[in-house]
């Protein structure tokens, strides 16, 4: 069974601060996705990584940076919160031959004062 | 890049009864169609998904067809359960080499009155 943890699971923020959120996969999978799920907006997504060391900005990456500094782990980081940053974050894990379904994480719901 | 249209938002079906949400794609370099399903406070599901090479895809009571002239696809679960209460995502991917991701449309809330 594919495995994605994230933490924390939930967080609140103030604005400006700096926010981290962490995800681990042992899928050995190449791809990491992070989205955003809002209500009526679906799921957006924000950065992926092909690899350790290698981050791709997807369809709204502005406001975020991320880190892939293994094959396990892919972070998400808010350098400067803003409240429109409040939403449910998913990581997903993807592996790029085979099979392409992404496996998601549980989620991690932030709230940015 | 790619856009995906899920309609409708929000399906009401009673149980037994079948459930039909469609989507329509732009890129007509996508092959590949997935469907998540996303159970209250749970993380996405993928319950079927369909490639290019393939016009319809059968799970148990799930029937995907795409048709890619028009660049459509659909769901439809055939004899719904009130279990098959959930929000339902589509997805559209160009997928091949290293360059895989998934473009979803906005959702359909289905719920299954007994």
């Amino acid at each position: 069974e594919a495995a994605v943890t994230q933490s924390p699971r939930n967080k609140v923020a103030v604005t400006g601060g700096k926010v981290t959120l962490s995800c681990n996969q042992t899928n050995n999978h190449n791809n990491m996705y992070w989205y955003r799920q809002d209500t009526g907006h679906g799921l957006r997504l924000i950065h992926y990584s092909y690899g350790a060391g290698s981050t791709e900005k997807g369809d709204i990456p502005d406001g975020y940076k991320a880190s892939r500094p293994s094959q396990e782990n892919f972070s998400l980081i808010l350098e400067l919160a803003t409240p429109s940053q409040t939403s449910v974050y998913f990581c997903a894990s993807g592996d790029r031959t085979g099979s392409y379904e992404q496996y998601f994480g549980p989620g991690t719901r932030l709230t940015v004062l | 890049g790619e856009q995906v249209e899920q309609l409708p938002s929000i399906l009401r079906v009673q149980e037994r009864s079948s459930a039909s949400i469609n989507c329509t794609y732009e890129n007509s370099a996508s092959n590949y169609f997935p469907w998540y399903k996303q159970e209250p406070g749970e993380n996405p599901k993928l319950i079927i998904d369909i490639r290019s090479n393939m016009e319809r895809k059968q799970i148990q009571g799930l029937i995907v067809l795409l048709d890619k002239k028009a660049k459509r696809f659909s769901l439809h679960i055939t004899d719904t359960q009130p279990a098959d209460s959930a929000m339902y995502f589509c997805a559209a991917s160009r997928s091949g080499g290293s360059n895989y991701k998934l473009t979803f449309g906005k959702g359909t809330l289905l719920t299954v009155t007994p």
